[in-house]
C-alpha cells in the first residue's frame, strides 16, 4: 500500500483566514514533504520532516507554518496568504532518509487544490 | 544551466508507436533517478525509479540509465492514449549530503498519444 492521503481535496480562503491542510500515511514511512506545484510547473519542495523533526525548509515564509504531530501526520498551517500563494499542495512521505538507502522514493498524495482570493 | 533538463516537448506520438522521453542532470554525484507521470489537475504518479547504469523494465516501460553521460531516459512501448500526461524526471543527491531528501524535478515533458 502506496498512500497518501490529504484533506481537504479544495480549499477557498480569503487573505485574512487562518486554514490548515492535512496529510496522512500509513506506511511506516519517517520521512514526510510539503510541496507546492503551480500550473504547467514541477513541483517546489517547501519543507522536509525526517523523524518527526524538522530538516529542510527552503525558505518559506512564515505564513506557512509546518507541524508534524507524529510520524504518521502532517500538517501545514495557513495564514495571512496572498493571491499568489494559490497552487496544488502537495504531500509526499518517503521511506527513510539519511541512512543511505539509495531509492529513497516519494510517493505523493493527491493534493489541496487552494484558492486565495 | 539548469540541474535537471527534459526534452521540451510537447511529444506527439501515434497510439502503438515507441515514445521516448529523455533527461539530463547536473551534478554527478546524484544517485537515484525517477519518473513520474502526472496527469492535467492530479498529482505526481510514479512510474519507475533507476539507480544502476543500464536498463530497467516494468511492463511496457522501460527506464534507462548512463550516469557517464549523465542521462536517463523512459521508453513507453506500445503508446496507449491513456499514456498522454506529463512526465516529471526527478533526480535524488547522494546519500548523507545537506541536500539528501531534496527532488530536483526537470520542467517535464507533456506526451500526447493520438490514436
Amino acid at each position: 500500500d502506496t498512500e497518501v492521503t490529504q484533506t481537504p481535496k479544495h480549499l477557498v480562503m480569503g487573505m485574512t483566514n487562518k486554514k490548515s491542510l492535512k496529510c496522512e500515511q500509513h506506511m511506516g514511512h519517517r520521512a514526510m514533504y510539503w510541496y507546492k506545484q503551480k500550473a504547467k510547473k514541477p513541483p517546489e519542495l517547501m519543507f522536509v520532516y525526517s523523524y518527526e523533526k524538522l530538516s529542510i525548509n527552503e525558505s518559506v515564509p512564515s505564513r506557512f507554518s509546518p507541524e508534524c504531530p507524529n510520524s504518521s501526520l502532517l500538517n501545514l498551517h495557513l495564514h495571512a496568504l496572498q493571491p499568489e500563494d494559490s497552487a496544488l499542495y502537495l504531500c509526499a512521505s518517503s521511506q527513510d532518509l539519511g541512512t543511505g538507502v539509495t531509492t529513497d522514493t516519494q510517493y505523493f498524495g493527491p493534493g489541496t487544490r487552494l484558492t486565495v482570493l | 544551466q539548469k540541474e535537471v533538463e527534459q526534452n521540451s516537448g510537447p511529444l506527439s506520438v501515434p497510439e502503438g508507436a515507441i515514445a521516448s522521453l529523455n533527461c539530463t542532470y547536473s551534478d554527478r554525484g546524484s544517485q537515484s533517478f525517477f519518473w513520474y507521470r502526472q496527469y492535467s489537475g492530479k498529482s505526481p504518479e510514479l512510474i519507475m525509479f533507476i539507480y544502476s547504469n543500464g536498463d530497467k523494465e516494468d511492463g511496457r516501460f522501460t527506464a534507462q540509465l548512463n550516469k557517464a553521460s549523465q542521462y536517463v531516459s523512459l521508453l513507453i512501448r506500445d503508446s496507449q492514449p491513456s499514456d498522454s500526461a506529463t512526465y516529471l524526471c526527478a533526480v535524488h543527491p547522494r546519500a548523507g549530503g545537506t541536500s539528501y531528501g531534496k527532488l530536483t524535478f526537470g520542467q517535464g515533458t507533456i506526451l500526447t498519444v493520438h490514436p
